[in-house]
Protein backbone atom coordinates (compact mmCIF):
# COMPACT_ATOMS: atom_id res chain seq x y z
CA UNK A 1 0.00 0.00 0.00
CA UNK A 2 1.72 3.46 -1.39
CA UNK A 3 1.89 6.28 1.46
CA UNK A 4 1.57 9.63 1.81
CA UNK A 5 3.20 11.31 -1.15
CA UNK A 6 4.24 15.09 -0.55
CA UNK A 7 6.27 17.05 -2.81
CA UNK A 8 8.57 19.24 -3.38
CA UNK A 9 10.94 17.39 -0.49
CA UNK A 10 12.38 21.16 -0.40
CA UNK A 11 12.05 24.72 -1.18
CA UNK A 12 14.00 27.49 -1.42
CA UNK A 13 12.51 31.28 -1.77
CA UNK A 14 12.32 34.75 -1.01
CA UNK A 15 10.41 36.59 1.21
CA UNK A 16 7.57 37.91 0.16
CA UNK A 17 7.29 35.18 -2.67
CA UNK A 18 4.50 32.37 -3.02
CA UNK A 19 4.95 28.83 -2.75
CA UNK A 20 2.66 25.64 -3.08
CA UNK A 21 2.87 22.33 -1.63
CA UNK A 22 1.18 19.25 -2.59
CA UNK A 23 -0.09 15.88 -1.02
CA UNK A 24 -1.69 12.42 -2.11
CA UNK A 25 -3.05 10.99 0.95
CA UNK A 26 -3.71 7.10 1.37
CA UNK A 27 -5.94 6.12 -0.95
CA UNK A 28 -9.04 5.74 0.92
CA UNK A 29 -8.50 8.32 3.23
CA UNK A 30 -11.12 10.76 3.86
CA UNK A 31 -9.18 12.90 6.36
CA UNK A 32 -6.38 14.76 5.50
CA UNK A 33 -4.37 17.24 7.53
CA UNK A 34 -1.91 19.82 6.81
CA UNK A 35 0.67 20.21 9.98
CA UNK A 36 3.54 22.89 10.17
CA UNK A 37 6.67 22.03 12.33
CA UNK A 38 8.40 24.97 13.05
CA UNK A 39 12.73 23.27 13.71
CA UNK A 40 12.85 22.30 17.38
CA UNK A 41 8.69 21.55 17.97
CA UNK A 42 6.21 19.61 17.46
CA UNK A 43 3.63 19.99 14.67
CA UNK A 44 1.08 21.99 14.59
CA UNK A 45 -2.71 21.38 13.30
CA UNK A 46 -3.15 24.00 10.17
CA UNK A 47 -6.14 22.75 8.47
CA UNK A 48 -7.97 19.50 8.82
CA UNK A 49 -10.67 18.44 5.84
CA UNK A 50 -13.15 15.47 5.67
CA UNK A 51 -13.21 14.77 2.19
CA UNK A 52 -13.45 17.99 0.28
CA UNK A 53 -14.54 20.30 3.19
CA UNK A 54 -12.87 21.83 5.75
CA UNK A 55 -13.62 20.42 9.87
CA UNK A 56 -10.85 22.56 11.39
CA UNK A 57 -9.05 25.49 10.16
CA UNK A 58 -8.44 27.93 13.60
CA UNK A 59 -5.11 27.98 13.24
CA UNK A 60 -4.57 28.75 9.54
CA UNK A 61 -3.41 31.99 9.15
CA UNK A 62 -5.81 32.81 6.31
CA UNK A 63 -4.30 36.31 5.54
CA UNK A 64 -1.85 34.29 3.70
CA UNK A 65 -2.09 30.39 3.92
CA UNK A 66 -4.87 28.82 1.85
CA UNK A 67 -5.46 25.30 1.03
CA UNK A 68 -7.80 23.03 -0.67
CA UNK A 69 -8.65 19.34 -1.48
CA UNK A 70 -10.66 18.93 -4.52
CA UNK A 71 -12.49 16.12 -5.55
CA UNK A 72 -11.98 14.71 -1.92
CA UNK A 73 -8.61 13.33 -2.77
CA UNK A 74 -5.07 15.44 -3.13
CA UNK A 75 -4.43 18.94 -1.64
CA UNK A 76 -2.55 21.84 -2.00
CA UNK A 77 -1.45 24.01 0.72
CA UNK A 78 -0.48 27.63 -0.92
CA UNK A 79 1.85 31.04 0.98
CA UNK A 80 1.38 33.98 -0.16
CA UNK A 81 3.60 36.01 0.25
CA UNK A 82 5.53 33.99 2.68
CA UNK A 83 7.55 35.72 5.16
CA UNK A 84 10.33 34.39 7.37
CA UNK A 85 8.79 33.10 9.91
CA UNK A 86 6.92 30.48 7.67
CA UNK A 87 10.54 28.60 7.80
CA UNK A 88 9.04 25.25 8.41
CA UNK A 89 8.85 21.81 7.64
CA UNK A 90 4.90 21.22 6.53
CA UNK A 91 3.81 17.77 7.16
CA UNK A 92 0.50 16.22 5.67
CA UNK A 93 -0.83 13.30 7.32
CA UNK A 94 -4.50 11.02 6.32
CA UNK A 95 -6.83 9.05 8.28
CA UNK A 96 -9.36 6.10 7.58
CA UNK A 97 -11.87 8.01 9.69
CA UNK A 98 -10.95 9.60 13.16
CA UNK A 99 -14.06 8.60 14.58
CA UNK A 100 -13.13 5.09 13.93
CA UNK A 101 -9.75 4.53 13.60
CA UNK A 102 -7.57 7.28 15.13
CA UNK A 103 -4.82 7.17 13.66
CA UNK A 104 -2.93 9.49 11.18
CA UNK A 105 -0.58 8.33 8.89
CA UNK A 106 2.16 11.05 7.60
CA UNK A 107 4.17 12.08 4.73
CA UNK A 108 7.70 13.01 4.34
CA UNK A 109 7.47 16.79 4.17
CA UNK A 110 8.45 19.68 2.39
CA UNK A 111 10.80 21.38 4.43
CA UNK A 112 10.54 25.24 3.45
CA UNK A 113 13.25 28.06 3.68
CA UNK A 114 12.32 31.78 3.48
CA UNK A 115 15.17 33.92 3.07
CA UNK B 1 -7.19 23.19 25.93
CA UNK B 2 -5.05 20.21 25.82
CA UNK B 3 -1.19 20.34 26.54
CA UNK B 4 1.48 18.01 25.94
CA UNK B 5 4.64 18.12 27.88
CA UNK B 6 8.19 16.65 27.37
CA UNK B 7 10.63 17.42 29.92
CA UNK B 8 13.22 15.75 28.31
CA UNK B 9 14.96 17.97 25.08
CA UNK B 10 17.94 15.48 24.74
CA UNK B 11 18.40 12.07 25.78
CA UNK B 12 21.01 9.01 24.97
CA UNK B 13 21.30 5.57 25.86
CA UNK B 14 24.09 3.19 25.12
CA UNK B 15 23.41 0.21 22.29
CA UNK B 16 21.09 -3.21 23.86
CA UNK B 17 20.35 -0.88 27.06
CA UNK B 18 16.62 0.28 28.50
CA UNK B 19 15.61 4.52 27.89
CA UNK B 20 12.37 5.59 29.37
CA UNK B 21 11.01 8.91 27.95
CA UNK B 22 8.39 11.32 30.24
CA UNK B 23 5.74 12.96 29.31
CA UNK B 24 2.58 14.40 30.83
CA UNK B 25 -0.40 15.76 29.83
CA UNK B 26 -3.13 18.21 30.58
CA UNK B 27 -6.79 17.57 29.90
CA UNK B 28 -10.39 17.78 31.58
CA UNK B 29 -11.53 14.97 29.05
CA UNK B 30 -12.09 11.26 30.20
CA UNK B 31 -11.70 9.53 27.64
CA UNK B 32 -8.96 10.29 24.89
CA UNK B 33 -5.99 8.25 22.95
CA UNK B 34 -2.60 8.95 23.37
CA UNK B 35 1.00 8.44 20.69
CA UNK B 36 4.32 7.98 20.67
CA UNK B 37 5.46 8.72 17.41
CA UNK B 38 8.94 8.31 15.96
CA UNK B 39 10.86 10.67 13.74
CA UNK B 40 14.02 10.07 11.47
CA UNK B 41 16.42 12.16 10.06
CA UNK B 42 14.30 11.38 7.16
CA UNK B 43 11.32 13.41 8.86
CA UNK B 44 8.43 10.65 8.11
CA UNK B 45 6.56 10.50 11.44
CA UNK B 46 6.19 7.08 12.08
CA UNK B 47 3.98 5.78 14.68
CA UNK B 48 5.32 3.83 17.55
CA UNK B 49 2.73 3.01 19.97
CA UNK B 50 -0.66 4.43 20.96
CA UNK B 51 -2.83 3.89 23.89
CA UNK B 52 -6.65 4.39 24.44
CA UNK B 53 -7.60 6.26 27.83
CA UNK B 54 -9.81 3.79 29.16
CA UNK B 55 -7.81 0.68 29.59
CA UNK B 56 -5.91 0.00 32.43
CA UNK B 57 -3.79 -2.61 30.19
CA UNK B 58 -0.10 -0.44 29.50
CA UNK B 59 0.00 -0.98 25.50
CA UNK B 60 3.25 -3.24 24.07
CA UNK B 61 4.94 -3.51 20.69
CA UNK B 62 7.65 -5.60 21.02
CA UNK B 63 10.78 -3.50 22.13
CA UNK B 64 8.36 -1.01 22.70
CA UNK B 65 5.74 -0.20 25.94
CA UNK B 66 4.42 2.44 27.94
CA UNK B 67 3.57 3.39 31.30
CA UNK B 68 0.02 5.08 31.54
CA UNK B 69 -0.68 6.74 34.77
CA UNK B 70 -4.25 8.28 33.81
CA UNK B 71 -4.45 9.73 37.41
CA UNK B 72 -1.46 11.55 37.22
CA UNK B 73 -1.54 12.45 33.45
CA UNK B 74 1.81 11.03 32.69
CA UNK B 75 2.01 8.46 29.83
CA UNK B 76 6.07 7.62 29.89
CA UNK B 77 7.42 4.96 26.51
CA UNK B 78 10.60 2.05 27.55
CA UNK B 79 12.39 1.27 24.75
CA UNK B 80 14.21 -2.02 25.62
CA UNK B 81 17.14 -3.42 23.75
CA UNK B 82 18.18 -0.46 22.19
CA UNK B 83 19.02 -0.09 18.84
CA UNK B 84 21.26 2.43 16.36
CA UNK B 85 18.16 2.44 14.47
CA UNK B 86 15.65 4.06 17.62
CA UNK B 87 17.76 7.23 17.62
CA UNK B 88 15.31 9.42 16.24
CA UNK B 89 13.19 12.61 17.64
CA UNK B 90 9.89 10.77 19.84
CA UNK B 91 6.95 12.84 20.18
CA UNK B 92 4.42 12.08 22.34
CA UNK B 93 1.37 13.40 21.38
CA UNK B 94 -3.03 13.79 22.70
CA UNK B 95 -5.89 13.14 20.50
CA UNK B 96 -9.62 13.55 21.83
CA UNK B 97 -12.03 11.29 20.05
CA UNK B 98 -14.05 12.40 17.31
CA UNK B 99 -17.39 13.00 19.13
CA UNK B 100 -18.67 16.10 21.25
CA UNK B 101 -17.11 18.84 18.96
CA UNK B 102 -13.97 17.20 18.65
CA UNK B 103 -12.11 16.97 15.17
CA UNK B 104 -9.89 14.46 16.12
CA UNK B 105 -6.55 16.10 15.75
CA UNK B 106 -3.41 15.28 17.21
CA UNK B 107 -1.71 17.96 19.43
CA UNK B 108 2.23 17.43 20.01
CA UNK B 109 4.86 17.71 22.47
CA UNK B 110 8.10 19.28 21.96
CA UNK B 111 9.78 15.98 21.16
CA UNK B 112 13.07 14.82 23.03
CA UNK B 113 15.99 13.52 20.49
CA UNK B 114 17.58 10.14 21.28
CA UNK B 115 20.39 9.38 20.54
CA UNK B 116 21.48 5.38 20.43
CA UNK B 117 25.25 4.82 21.04
CA UNK B 118 27.29 1.88 19.69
Amino acid sequence: EAGVAQSPRYKIIEKRQSVAFWCNPISGHATLYWYQQILGQGPKLLIQFQNNGVVDDSQLPKDRFSAERLKGVDSTLKIQPAKLEDSAVYLCASSLDPGLYPIQYFGAGTRLSVL
Amino acid sequence: AQTVTQSQPEMSVQEAETVTLSCTYDTSESNYYLFWYKQPPSRQMILVIRQEAYKQQNATENRFSVNFQKAAKSFSLKISDSQLGDTAMYFCAFMKPRYGGSQGNLIFGKGTKLSVKP
